[in-house]
């Protein structure tokens, strides 16, 4: 059971522009959703999170969007650089049930120069 | 990664064949965590552990046990290794500011 489903797969975007990357919950007891970055050979990095409370949370050029009702969240890179070619992964976990973290499929993100 | 060390970073193993795996900490968290990477499958929990000798399954525990009489170290073992268990493997702590993974060991099953 996929409980957390993640798109684009892949996403290639010009050096300057937006990449917007999606992501759908089905359990509505989860209450912390944490983006993570990979580059090839290396562990999975926290980029940034959001709990329910907040419905956008921004740090530098990274933004999580998050609609309760709708079951959703998103990343937004603003200001695409080559640098952030790499896997981004949405996740998601209840805090009282060992914050077990499910996570999304993955979205291989390019960003040409 | 600071403060978290997975041991070895590659292994080629046989089919049939016990291997264990070794998440090392520094931290002295209590939760830590094994997740294996698939291509189209994302981060899958195999076990996690919530203190010493404390630890639970996770969607994908089949095949995998798990040990920690340590609070720095949490073993992972393939009891009879198969081909469908070629993956990336990754540990994780849990940290004031969320998990923290590792440098992850690359298990191929021939």
């Amino acid at each position: 059971q996929q409980q957390v489903k993640q798109s684009p797969q892949s996403l290639i975007v010009q050096k300057g522009g937006i990449s917007i990357i999606n992501c759908a919950y089905e359990n509505t007891a989860f209450d912390y959703f944490p983006w993570y970055q990979q580059f090839p050979g290396k562990g999975p990095a926290l980029l940034i999170a959001i709990r329910p409370d907040v419905s956008e949370k921004k740090e530098g050029r990274f933004t999580i969007s998050f609609n309760k009702s709708a079951k959703q969240f998103s990343l937004h890179i603003m200001d695409s650089q080559p640098g952030d070619s790499a896997t981004y992964f949405c996740a998601a976990s209840q805090e009282t049930s060992g914050s077990r973290l499910t996570f999304g499929e993955g979205t291989q993100l390019t960003v040409n120069p | 990664d600071a403060g978290i060390t997975q041991s070895p970073r590659h292994k080629v193993t046989e089919t049939g064949t016990p291997v264990t795996l070794r998440c090392h900490q520094t931290e002295n968290h209590r939760y830590m965590y094994w997740y294996r990477q698939d291509p189209g499958h994302g981060l899958r929990l195999i076990h996690y552990s919530y203190g010493v000798k404390d630890t639970d399954k996770g969607e994908v525990s089949d095949g995998y046990s798990v040990s920690r009489s340590k609070t720095e170290d949490f073993l992972l073992t393939l009891e009879s290794a198969t081909s469908s268990q070629t993956s990336v493997y990754f540990c994780a702590i849990r940290g004031y500011l969320g998990y923290t993974f590792g440098s992850g060991t690359r298990l191929t099953v021939v």
